[in-house]
């Protein structure tokens, strides 16, 4: 069974520029996650879909990010304009019912 | 406001030896914790997790106690092995539903020494 998979690993742009980050949860997982880790802190959410709806978007940012999951499959993240402190690692997790969440390998994004 | 705490930064544990990664929280309607690890250049993966009607739960080598009164919680790794470094993160969620809603500590970086 494939895991959670996020496109790209690494993305370097700058600043003022625009980056729209891709995950792919695992089969069948209705709750899709967006996590941010910065600078070695802690991995903060961001939002959770359950399947095309937004249940809780309480930890984004501001209003640069713009995540959207297209038929309940995959989801997106863009960021624009992107500025200096959206540099991270950026997780997309799933899960499936009551279950834990499994989290992909991370983007990571540096804006400069 | 940080609600979940990993005040070691680090743990440097002989091969064979336990090791005790500690967490403290904040937030008394936290209802689910989980520990996770994670290795370099990968996501977190999940290793054990506790409801807080127990105190102890245990798989395998790892064991994570459950303190409410105090608000701690802490894994237990027994025998440490040296693929067991990796960085350690304690997380808490709300509700049994919401597994996946998790609010993280900043995380412990475990080192085994062979």
């Amino acid at each position: 069974e494939a895991g959670v998979t996020q496109f790209p690993s690494h993305s370097v742009i700058e600043k003022g520029q625009t980056v729209t980050l891709r995950c792919d949860p695992i089969s069948g997982h209705d709750n899709l996650y967006w996590y941010r880790r910065v600078m070695g802190k802690e991995i903060k959410f961001l939002l959770h879909f359950v399947k095309e709806s937004k249940q809780d978007e309480s930890g984004m940012p501001n209003n640069r990010f713009l995540a959207e999951r297209t038929g309940g499959t995959y989801s997106t993240l863009k960021v624009q304009p992107a500025e200096l402190e959206d540099s991270g690692v950026y997780f997309c997790a799933s899960s499936g019912g009551q279950s834990e969440a499994f989290f992909g390998q991370g983007t990571r994004l540096t804006v400069v | 406001d940080q609600q979940v705490k990993q005040n070691s930064p680090s743990l440097s544990v002989q091969e064979g030896r336990i090791s005790i990664l500690n967490c403290d929280y904040t937030n008394s309607m936290f209802d689910y914790f989980l520990w996770y690890k994670k290795y370099p250049a990968e996501g977190p993966t999940f290793l054990i997790s506790i409801s807080s009607i127990k105190d102890k739960n245990e798989d395998g080598r790892f064991t994570v106690f459950l303190n409410k009164s105090a608000k701690h919680l802490s894994l237990h790794i027994v025998p440490s092995q040296p693929g067991d470094s990796a960085v350690y993160f304690c997380a808490a969620s709300l509700t049994r539903t919401s597994y996946g809603k998790l609010t993280f500590g900043q995380g412990t970086i475990l080192t085994v020494h062979p």
